[in-house]
């Protein structure tokens, strides 16, 4: 069964740093999203991504966030300088188009 | 600001009964509707959809929408311990890039 995947399952950075989360959507996907959680918290969206460019993102996906699909499978998310409160699980999703599967996460902590 | 809320629990249920989970919407033009899993430290499982008022079963588990009252809910039959996880409401916004609201999710407890 095709499922979306992520990488690193966990990354570790310094505050400041750059850090780049990589996702492989489910290969007939045309839509694209990053959702973050904060431990104990709500799953939060952050971005929506289609036809290669920006459908719609929240307040928190302010400058230090870009997103980019490289390729024909890959989907990243950027923040340029972490902060402490970038700390959380880092979620991408896909769909055709609107029952959203989400990948395996990738676990974020900003020293 | 639309608002998806659920009851946080736990809720608490012997094995082989049923579970109830409800979910409250504040956007009125909502028209689709998903119910999450979450084990912990997991991401979140798709069990279902729903797009229509009345009910929609799959397997042990069946949802039911009433868009006049703007509520969701999600009745496990048969609950297993394996059932016990945090159970996650989510509402489209179509308008929106497809942006799913979630509620805060019940953790739901099956005891043996």
């Amino acid at each position: 069964e095709p499922e979306v995947t992520q990488t690193p399952s966990h990354q570790v950075t310094q505050m400041g740093q750059e850090v780049i989360l990589r996702c492989v959507p489910i290969s007939n996907h045309l839509y694209f999203y990053w959702y973050r959680q904060i431990l104990g918290q709500k799953v939060e969206f952050l971005v929506s991504f289609y036809n290669n460019e920006i459908s719609e993102k929240s307040e928190i996906f302010d400058d230090q966030f870009s997103v980019e699909r490289p390729d024909g499978s890959n989907f990243t998310l950027k923040i340029r300088s972490t902060k402490l409160e970038d700390s959380a699980m880092y979620f991408c999703a896909s769909s055709a188009p609107e029952t959203q599967y989400f990948g395996p996460g990738t676990r974020l902590l900003v020293l | 600001q639309k608002e998806v809320e659920q009851n946080s629990g736990p809720l608490s249920v012997p094995e082989g009964a049923i579970a109830s989970l409800n979910c409250t919407y504040s956007d009125r033009g909502s028209q689709s509707f998903f119910w999450y899993r979450q084990y912990s430290g997991k991401s979140p499982e798709l069990i279902m959809f729903i797009y229509s008022n009345g009910d929609k079963e799959d397997g042990r588990f069946t949802a039911q929408l009433n868009k006049a009252s703007q509520y969701v809910s999600l009745l496990i039959r048969d609950s297993q311990p394996s059932d016990s996880a945090t159970y996650l409401c989510a509402v489209l916004n179509n308008n929106a890039g497809n942006m799913l609201t979630f509620g805060g999710g019940t953790r739901l407890m099956v005891k043996p």
